[in-house]
Formats: structure tokens, sequence, C-alpha cells
């Protein structure tokens, strides 16, 4: 069974940019969840998606989002790209309505600058 | 309240000793106890987990013990290898609500010396 696929593996971007991270769940997962982490602030919640809708939201400004598609692939968009916002973003892809067992992809590797 | 406090931030264990790494939390609908490890590069990985209803659960080398009333819980490594040197981190889950997310510790970095 593949595991959770993100892509790109790094990404260099420059402020003031925009960027998209991709996540391919595992085949039959539907809840795909988000997660930022970093030396400082180790991982954090961004946002959980299940069937299409956004469930869940931790606590970033509005200028992250994210949408899941039918096939339970997900994206997440970061605009207006600050030097803070350099991190491994991950992606992790939980069985059920309950959300646990998550299992996270490589992550990508961002930096901004 | 939706914090978990993890400690150690590093550890360095000989070859065949026992690595223990702990965890406290405060929010009591926290349900669901999990540990990953991470090594560099790769994303965190799903270790062991335990429920508040089970004190103990061993798998292999990784024991977790559960402390209920001190909301405390914590990782064994018995018989540390080299091949453990990662970081480990304990998070928590509201296991019953429908929405929810992993609230992580900051991590341990474990190194097994030789």
């Amino acid at each position: 069974k593949a595991g959770v696929t993100q892509t790109p593996r790094y990404l260099i971007k420059t402020r003031g940019q925009q960027v998209t991270l991709s996540c391919s769940p595992i085949s039959g997962h539907r809840s795909v969840s988000w997660y930022q982490q970093t030396p400082g602030q180790g991982l954090q919640f961004l946002f959980e998606y299940f069937s299409e809708t956004q469930r869940n939201k931790g606590n970033f400004p509005g200028r992250f989002s994210g949408r899941q598609f039918s096939n339970s692939r997900s994206e997440m968009n970061v605009s207006t790209l600050e030097l803070g916002d350099s991190a491994l973003y991950l992606c992790a892809s939980s069985p059920g309505t309950l959300g646990t067992e998550a299992f996270f992809g490589q992550g990508t590797r961002l930096t901004v600058v | 309240q939706q914090q978990v406090k993890q400690s150690p931030q590093s550890l360095i264990v000989q070859k065949g000793g026992i690595s223990i790494i702990n965890c406290a939390y405060e929010n009591t609908a926290f349900d669901y106890f999990p540990w990953y490890q991470q090594f560099p590069g790769k994303g965190p990985a799903l270790l062991i987990a335990i429920r508040p209803d089970v004190s103990e659960k061993k798998e292999g080398r990784f024991t977790i013990s559960f402390n209920k009333s001190a909301k405390q819980f914590s990782l064994h490594i018995m018989d540390s290898q080299p091949g453990d040197s990662a970081t480990y981190f304990c998070a928590a889950w509201n296991y019953g609500g429908s929405q929810g997310n992993l609230i992580f510790g900051k991590g341990t970095k474990l190194s097994v010396k030789p």
C-alpha cells in the first residue's frame, strides 16, 4: 500500500510570492491534515479536511489555506510568503472520521528568501 | 490547556540502556496518546499509542506507561540501539470528537552511543 505522498519535496520562494503544496493520502483515507514543523515551534496543526470540507483549523493567519478534492488529494496554499513561513510542511492522512492513527508524508521543505 | 509538555529535550544513552521520555498534559478531554519517531529528512512515523483506559502498552522494545491521575505518560525504549537515534514526539488527541487534531510535544532528540 502506497504511503502519503507530498510534492514537491523542496521549494525555494521569495518573500511576497505564493506557494501551493500537494498531498496524496493513503488510498481509502478520507481525512487529510496539515502541520507546520519548525525548530522553534515544533509541530503545529494547520487544518484538517474530510470529504472536501475543512473540519478543523489551527491558529494560523488567513494566508494559509487549503482544499481537498473528491479523490481525497489535498493542496495547501500560502499567499504573501514571509521569511517566517520557512518550515517543513507535513501532510497526514487518517482512515476515518475519528482522525486517529495519522500517517505522515515526508513533507515539503519550504524556504522563503 | 491544549499543551503537551515533553522532557527532556535531548537524551544520550549507551547502547543496551533504557531511554525514558516523559510527557504531561492538562486537558482531560485528550483520550488518545501516540508517540511518533522522526528521522532526519523524514516525516514522523507512528511508533506506539495508548488509550487512557490502559496503564501500560508494550510493543517489542517500546513501552508506554500511562498515569491518568497524574496526567502523565512516558515512553520507555529498552535495550536502546544506535538505530533508535531519532527525535521522538509525544502527542495527544481528542479521540471522541468529530473534529480534532494532534497536539504535539516539542520533541526529544535521542542519541544512542555504540
